[in-house]
């Protein structure tokens, strides 16, 4: 069973750089046909795709994000990292990541982590 | 970029079936997958593709697609399926892109 669990500072001042990681667990991510991806959501609010990476850092990001945005992986360890810059309260959102299955015209999130809270305040 | 729309919220009787729809142009070349997402929980895939259903789903839970249109049907829903509902799809520059969601209501 693939485990993945997001950490990094729940705040986030303004203007900063928001940095997470994703640890995973139980499954080789990043291989055939299976990227990490990243997701948020802000509070009350539908689902956004950030962008994803597979193992060998080829990445493909949301355009609305692709200019503050960049991900690396670690493949000795099995993890994965987010850096957004120049953040604003819009950025404010529970970050989720998640095995993303891409091939054939389909793609699907199989296994998410429980999400981390992200706020941006000063 | 491209957009799928869905419907903001849908009601059920309980043991009743219901469909959610999700609409977009993307659904013409490429498939919908589809989460449950329930309060302060991450969301759970329940089906992607023409016919495939994870694990552990129940199998009242299936879907289908038609011209642009996308959909989730349940059949007999239950309380615990009480949730929010997302599709998503992709482009063809690998973007992806989720519905804005549908909140399920069983009555």
């Amino acid at each position: 069973q693939v485990q993945l669990q997001e950490s990094g500072p729940g705040l986030v001042k303004p203007s900063q750089t928001l940095s997470l990681t994703c640890a995973v667990s139980g499954g080789s991510i990043g291989s055939g046909y299976n990227y990490l991806s990243w997701i948020r959501q802000p509070a009350g609010k539908g689902l956004e795709w950030i962008g994803r990476i597979y193992s060998n850092s080829y990445a493909i990001f949301n355009p609305s994000l692709q200019s503050r945005l960049t991900m690396s992986v670690d493949t000795s360890t099995n993890q994965f990292s987010l850096r957004l810059t120049s953040v604003t309260a819009a950025d404010t959102a529970v970050y989720y990541c998640a095995t993303h299955y891409s091939h054939g015209g389909l793609d699907y999130f199989d296994y998410w982590g429980q999400g981390a809270l992200v706020t941006v305040s000063s | 970029s491209f957009e799928l729309t869905q419907d903001p919220a849908v009601s059920v009787a309980l043991g009743q079936t219901v469909t959610i729809t999700c609409q977009g142009d993307s659904f013409r070349y490429y498939s919908a997958s589809w989460y449950q997402q329930k309060p302060r929980q991450a969301p759970v895939l329940v089906f992607y593709g023409r016919n495939n259903r994870p694990s552990g789903i129940p199998d009242r839970f299936s879907g289908s697609c038609s011209g642009t249109t996308a959909s989730l049907t349940i059949t007999g829903a239950q309380a615990e399926d009480e949730a929010d509902y997302y599709c998503n799809s992709r482009d063809n520059n690998g973007y992806v892109v989720f519905g804005g969601g549908t909140k399920l209501t069983v009555l």
